[in-house]
């Protein structure tokens, strides 16, 4: 069936680094922009990066710009998110979403589709 | 603070209609399509309404969205205790080049 499975979460400490994968399956993964999302405790979500079907273009929030870079490899069907230079307030679950739903440009579509999320732990 | 505004709660008894709010600028809601997500304890957030009134697959007619100019509203009748979640607006911020959610409404069916 159609699914992302994120992986890759655990507990680091400050300033360390992490990199997080989402698997797809179940579609044409070159054919989607997909998103990175993540949530704090007790929090709503955040918007972190996206990448376009092709790779082509990609955006950041303020808050991970410069830190953070996304990436993907479509002949593995995966999206990739580096993160550097981890603060505690990067604390949160990662959700990766397809933009699969809309009249947009792509990335900018509706998330039709989310993973299950990974848990990201910044302590010392 | 999120750049989309929605009110921290809203609540209805079971069968009754309830509607949920949210304002945004002309850089995101007044020119972007905006979507409604559906958050239940523990899991990830669900699809519920895309470009501003649409349903996808699966989504029952009980869930709708509108738009207005700067503010857009999900509306959802017939309530039933199963609806009790968070919700959230989501679009695209052009000046920002980011994606903005709304902070959420919690609703309570009481």
């Amino acid at each position: 069936q159609v699914q992302l499975v994120e992986s890759g979460g655990g507990v680091v400490q400050p300033g360390r680094s992490l990199r997080l994968s989402c698997a797809a399956s179940g579609f044409t993964f070159s054919g989607y922009a997909i998103h990175w999302v993540r949530q704090a405790p007790g929090m709503g979500p955040e918007w972190v990066a996206v990448m376009s079907y092709d790779g082509s273009n990609k955006y950041y929030a303020d808050s991970v710009k410069g830190r953070f870079t996304i990436s993907r490899d479509n002949s593995k069907n995966t999206l990739y998110l580096q993160m550097n230079s981890l603060r505690a307030d990067d604390t949160a679950v990662y959700y990766c979403a397809r933009a699969g739903l809309g009249g947009g440009d792509g990335y900018n579509d509706a998330f039709d589709i989310w993973g299950q999320g990974t848990m990201v732990t910044v302590s010392s | 603070q999120s750049v989309l505004t929605q009110p921290p709660s809203v609540s209805a008894a079971p069968g009754q209609k309830v509607t949920i709010s949210c304002s945004g600028s002309s850089s995101n809601i007044g020119n972007n399509y905006v979507s409604w997500y559906q958050q239940l304890p523990g899991t990830a957030p669900k699809l519920l309404i895309y470009d501003n009134n649409k349903r996808p697959s699966g989504i029952p007619d009980r869930f709708s969205g509108s738009k207005s100019g700067t503010s857009a509203t999900l509306g959802i009748t017939g309530l039933q205790t199963g609806d009790e979640a968070d919700y959230y607006c989501g679009t695209w911020d052009s000046s920002l080049s980011a994606w903005v959610f709304g902070g959420g409404t919690k609703l309570a069916v009481l």
